[in-house]
């Protein structure tokens, strides 16, 4: 099992280009949760979705962010028109299950906005 | 507001040590508090979490209510624990606010 796969590792975009962060779940895991990482801070909660559901999405930015778990394929992080401020690590989790099982984390993106 | 709390950036201390990384929260509900490390070139992953009470690579937490503390000890710190730590605090069952985080190295 090679656990939660995010790709890219790094990724470089210029302001106002669109980044696409990947994230594919460990098997049998249909629990997807994706947190932001800004600098000196810790993670913080962003997106938690099921199979083609968006569950909650308390944590996203009102605007140019949204995410999307489709029923084949991995979970997508958009963001669009990228600013400065997007420069962050984002990591995804996955669970088996909600609420009591652990969230087992990717080894996150790195994004740079130039 | 949740919000967790690790107030050292650094920890440094030699082998054979005792270890103690401090993690304070505040949450109105009842806490879910887990610690995570991540080691060199490694991912995030999970060390220990208040509601086992287990005992994990010789490292312990106790869950304080009174001083909404879960610092996270270790009697005898190897060179292998060099890492970062973060202490995390679950609420709404799954959302989980982190701490900035602690890096600790062990010295020879």
């Amino acid at each position: 099992n090679a656990g939660v796969m995010q790709n890219p590792r790094h990724l470089v975009r210029r302001r106002g280009q669109e980044a696409r962060l990947r994230c594919s779940p460990m098997k049998g895991h249909s629990h997807v949760y994706w947190y932001r990482q800004l600098p000196e801070e810790g993670l913080k909660f962003m997106v938690y979705l099921q199979k083609e559901n968006i569950i909650d999405e308390s944590g996203m930015p009102k605007e140019r962010f949204s995410a999307e778990f489709p029923k084949e394929g991995p979970s997508i992080l958009r963001i669009q028109q990228v600013v400065r401020g997007d420069s962050a690590a984002y990591f995804c989790a996955s669970s088996g299950s909600v609420g009591n099982q652990p969230q087992h984390f990717g080894d996150g993106t790195r994004l740079s906005i130039l | 507001a949740q919000r967790v709390t690790q107030p050292e950036k650094l920890l440094s201390v030699f082998k054979g040590a005792p270890v103690e990384l401090k993690c304070n929260y505040s949450y109105s509900g009842s806490p879910e508090l887990f610690w995570y490390v991540q080691y060199s070139r490694q991912r995030l992953q999970l060390l220990l979490r208040h509601i086992s009470r287990e005992s994990i690579k010789g490292f312990t937490a106790d869950l304080n209510k009174g001083e909404t503390s879960f610092h996270l000890k270790k009697p005898f710190a190897q060179e292998e624990d060099s890492a970062m730590y973060y202490c995390a605090l679950a609420f709404n069952d799954y959302k989980l606010s982190f701490g900035a985080g602690t890096t600790v190295t062990v010295r020879a």
